[in-house]
């Protein structure tokens, strides 16, 4: 069963716009991971951020995370035609020992 | 190594048939980690290692499916008697330990027809 459900889908932008992704996930966490998938290859960690931490930024990506909504938002800034992939979040079981992802948003730039 | 490995990238067995995927891990890493990924979802916990220890198989969905890590390095999932719908992606993963960021490798995509 997966824990994270990521909203919206599916998102088409135009390069330089703002894309944002969501994620809820269901049980209490340590801490929240986004990963990216582009065609033909493996899963990218892109971010991590700890329960006790509500915002966190990596280059042009902004990640959130709200503990009373079991929420995370992934924001990248100024896409690109390379950002085009899916973006998974993760979170790990209760015993840290495995992954939970969601089911993915499929992110297309175009230019 | 440099990254996480797995071969072969691409397998299209036929139905009954067994087929053996490999993952070579980061050479320091502790922890590998196996997910079957259907198309359109997200991956899904198969089990894992720690060194050559196997602690969880909680995830792998029949008999059908092994694991081994001999040697705590490389690691070999085995599907016996394969059955179409094992058709997925198969990720392998490894980590410092638990809780650790999980690095994957490129994948092997299976096909049963």
């Amino acid at each position: 069963s997966q824990q994270g459900e990521e909203d919206p889908q599916a998102l088409s932008i135009q390069e330089g716009e703002n894309a944002t992704m969501n994620c809820s996930y269901k049980t209490s966490i340590n801490n929240l991971q986004w990963y990216r998938q582009n065609s033909g290859r493996g899963l990218v960690h892109l971010i991590l951020i700890r329960s006790n931490e509500r915002e966190k930024h990596s280059g042009r990506l902004r990640v959130t995370l709200d503990t009373s909504k079991k929420s995370s938002s992934l924001l990248i800034t100024a896409s690109r035609a390379a950002d085009t992939a899916s973006y998974f979040c993760a979170t790990d079981n209760q015993a840290g020992t495995a992954l939970i992802f969601g089911k993915g948003t499929t992110l297309s730039v175009s230019s | 190594g440099a990254g996480v490995s797995q071969s072969p990238r691409y397998k299209v067995t036929k139905r009954g048939q067994d087929v053996t995927l490999r993952c070579d891990p980061i050479s320091s890493h502790a922890t590998l980690y196996w997910y079957q990924q259907a198309l359109g979802q997200g991956p899904e916990f198969l089990t894992y290692f720690n060194y050559e220890a196997q602690p969880d198989k909680s995830g792998l969905p029949s008999d059908r499916f092994s694991a081994e890590r001999p040697e705590g390095s490389i690691s070999t999932l085995t599907i016996q008697r394969t059955e179409q719908r094992d058709s997925a992606m198969y990720r392998c993963a490894s980590s410092l330990g638990g809780r650790k960021t999980q690095y994957f490798g490129p994948g092997t995509r299976l096909l049963v027809l």
